[in-house]
This record gives structure tokens, C-alpha cells and sequence, in this order.
């Protein structure tokens, strides 16, 4: 059963740092983009990050650029994403994602990050 | 950057009926759209792929259609546990893909 289950959201001030993880099983992790995506509360989802297979191109949305880090360790089938500068607009449930030829799917189960004082 | 823009942003409908959402892309995405589904407190689950092809173990009320700018997915008799949050997604300018703002469908 292919499986995402993602790690490391909590509460955190603005300015602050909080790093993700996504643990990925069932599947060739390694022969996969993979995606992050995220849904602040009660709003729609909103792509935010994703990597290619071996790590050589990675793209942002443009609200995250030059704070947001995406990256994987395909030795431990893992996704993560490194969140910096943190502001406010950031507080969502972020999703990892697994990016197939035709759809982004499966999604982990999700992980809240709330920015706030 | 493609948008999507669905529509109605809310849809009352009764157990039985059927369900007609719509999203319109801004230009011309061919057929890579899809189409997910959400509950309260859940991930999203792909229902659509490539405009009309169902993901696995979706049910056959489940269609998908159109191709170039309008796009729509149907449920031909709503069961309870279709009571969700749609969105469509573009896969034709990827990376990176958009989602649409979603169709809440709700019972009446």
C-alpha cells in the first residue's frame, strides 16, 4: 500500500523555522516528483513546492521563494520541507503528494503548521 | 500562470440527484486536468484524470468531460457520501500545477 505520512508541524512565532517531513512507502520513492501542497483553514489548496526524482529541479510558488526549501533523501525515502522567515499567511495543514504522469496522487494525511505570537 | 475557475462555489443538491460542476481554465490546458475530491478533515483523493478517465476504484457515477478551456464533472445520482469539496487541477503547464477554488456540494 503505497503510504505518505508527514511529521513536523506545530506552532510557531513568526520569523521562526520549522522543517517537514514526509515518509514515503510502498512505492519506488525514488522514481517519483513529489510535491508539497498546502490548504490554509477553510480555503482551497495551493501548490507550494515540488522536486524532481533525483533532486536536480525544484520549483516554488512564488509567495515562498527564498524562504522555503524543498528537498528528499531517496536513501530514506523521505520528502522535506525546510520553512523559514515564517509569516502568518503561511498557517495551513501542508500535504505531501506524490506527483504521478497524470495526477498528483496519493496525499499523506497532512500536517498543521500555525504561525502566530 | 493558467487559472481555474470553477463553478457554482456552492451547489445544494438532494440524495439521487444528479451533480454538474464546471471549471474553465484560462487558456488551453488540452485534456490534462483532474478532478479531486475532499471530506472534512481529510486529504484530497483523485477521482479524474486526463478530463475523463477515472482513477482506480472510483465509481462508474463518476464522469469526467471537456477538453481545452471547459471542463466538467458529473455525478449522475449522488449518494450521502458525496457531500464533499471538488477541485479540478491543471497538469498541462507542470511543473507547477493549480488548483481551482473549488465547488462545495452540499445536501438540500
Amino acid at each position: 500500500e503505497v503510504q505518505l505520512v508527514e511529521s513536523g508541524g506545530g506552532l510557531v512565532q513568526p520569523g521562526g523555522s520549522l522543517r517537514l517531513s514526509c515518509a514515503a512507502s510502498g512505492f519506488t520513492f525514488s522514481s517519483y516528483w513529489m510535491s508539497w501542497v498546502r490548504q490554509a483553514p477553510g480555503k482551497g489548496l495551493e501548490w507550494v513546492a515540488n522536486i524532481k526524482q533525483d533532486g536536480s529541479e525544484k520549483y516554488y510558488v512564488d509567495s515562498v521563494k527564498g524562504r522555503f526549501t524543498i528537498s528528499r533523501d531517496n536513501a530514506k525515502n523521505s520528502l522535506y520541507l525546510q520553512m523559514n522567515s515564517l509569516r502568518a499567511e503561511d498557517t495551513a495543514v501542508y500535504y505531501c503528494a506524490r506527483e504521478g504522469i497524470v495526477a498528483t496522487s496519493p496525499w499523506g494525511q497532512g500536517t498543521m503548521v500555525t504561525v502566530s505570537s | 500562470e493558467i487559472v481555474l475557475t470553477q463553478s457554482p462555489a456552492t451547489l445544494s443538491l438532494s440524495p439521487g440527484e444528479r451533480a454538474t460542476l464546471s471549471c474553465r481554465a484560462s487558456q488551453s490546458v488540452s485534456s490534462y486536468l483532474a478532478w479531486y475530491q475532499q471530506k472534512p478533515g481529510q486529504a484530497p483523493r483523485l477521482l479524474i484524470y486526463d478530463a475523463s478517465n477515472r482513477a482506480t476504484g472510483i465509481p462508474a457515477r463518476f464522469s469526467g468531460s471537456g477538453s481545452g478551456t471547459d471542463f466538467t464533472l458529473t455525478i449522475s445520482s449522488l449518494e450521502p457520501e458525496d457531500f464533499a469539496v471538488y477541485y479540478c487541477q491543471q497538469r498541462s503547464n507542470w511543473p507547477p500545477s493549480t488548483f481551482g477554488q473549488g465547488t462545495k456540494l452540499e445536501i438540500k
